[in-house]
């Protein structure tokens, strides 16, 4: 059984950081690029990052270029996303999710974790 | 970047009615559309992949059809456990983008 396990969410100022983990288990994780997706309180889902099997090629929305980095360790089955300059904006549920089996085109999510929740404000 | 225009953002019916929601983009996707159902406090579920292929254990009355920029999710019959939003969702470049979703209500 697949399962994708978000932590590291919380309550940060403005301007700091935090790092979430996503712990997954069930399936071959090397072979699988991986992904978060946000969603504000209310409001519709928000692709935020993706990374590939191995880790070398990542992408990002705009929004958070240079504030966040994704990130990898195939040998702890773990992707991780340290967010930094946290703004008031970015509070949201974060989702990890594992891409499908693709030949072609980019991320589509089988699996998410349940989210974890990162609410940004003083 | 893609945008994705859903239509209704929110629709009422009943138990046993047929409805469709449109989803389009702003540029051609050929058949890189994804759709996914959200119920409250869940995370979403994928549903349909590259426009019409329904994922494993979708009961069948979900079909979803189209290429290029417009597209659709048909519910033939309604049932009580599909009162959900639902997201359409490009693949064909990144930035991934989502519609900003279509919430089902009981009528």
């Amino acid at each position: 059984e697949v399962q994708l396990l978000e932590s590291g969410g919380g309550l940060v100022q403005p301007g700091g950081s935090l790092r979430l983990s996503c712990a997954a288990s069930g399936f071959s994780f090397s072979s699988y690029d991986m992904g978060w997706v946000r969603q504000a309180p209310g409001k519709g889902l928000e692709w935020v990052s993706g990374i590939s099997n191995s880790g070398v090629d990542t992408y990002y929305t705009d929004s958070v270029k240079g504030r966040f980095t994704i990130s990898r360790d195939n040998s702890k089955n773990t992707i991780y996303l340290q967010m930094n300059s946290l703004r008031v904006e970015d509070t949201a549920v974060y989702y990890c999710a594992k891409d499908s089996p693709r030949t072609d085109g980019y991320f589509y999510f089988d699996y998410w974790g349940r989210g974890t929740l990162v609410t940004v404000s003083s | 970047d893609i945008q994705m225009t859903q239509s209704p953002s929110s629709l009422s019916a009943s138990v046993g009615d047929r409805v469709t929601i449109t989803c389009r983009a702003s540029q051609s996707i050929s058949s890189f559309l994804n759709w996914y159902q959200q119920k409250p406090g869940k995370a979403p579920k994928l549903l349909t992949i590259s426009a019409s292929t329904l994922q494993s254990g979708v009961p069948s009355r979900f079909s979803g059809r189209g290429s290029g920029t417009d597209f659709t999710l048909t519910i033939s019959s309604l049932q009580p456990e599909d009162f959900a939003t639902y997201y359409c969702q490009q693949s064909y470049t990144t930035p991934i983008t989502f519609g900003q979703g279509t919430r089902l209500e009981i009528k």
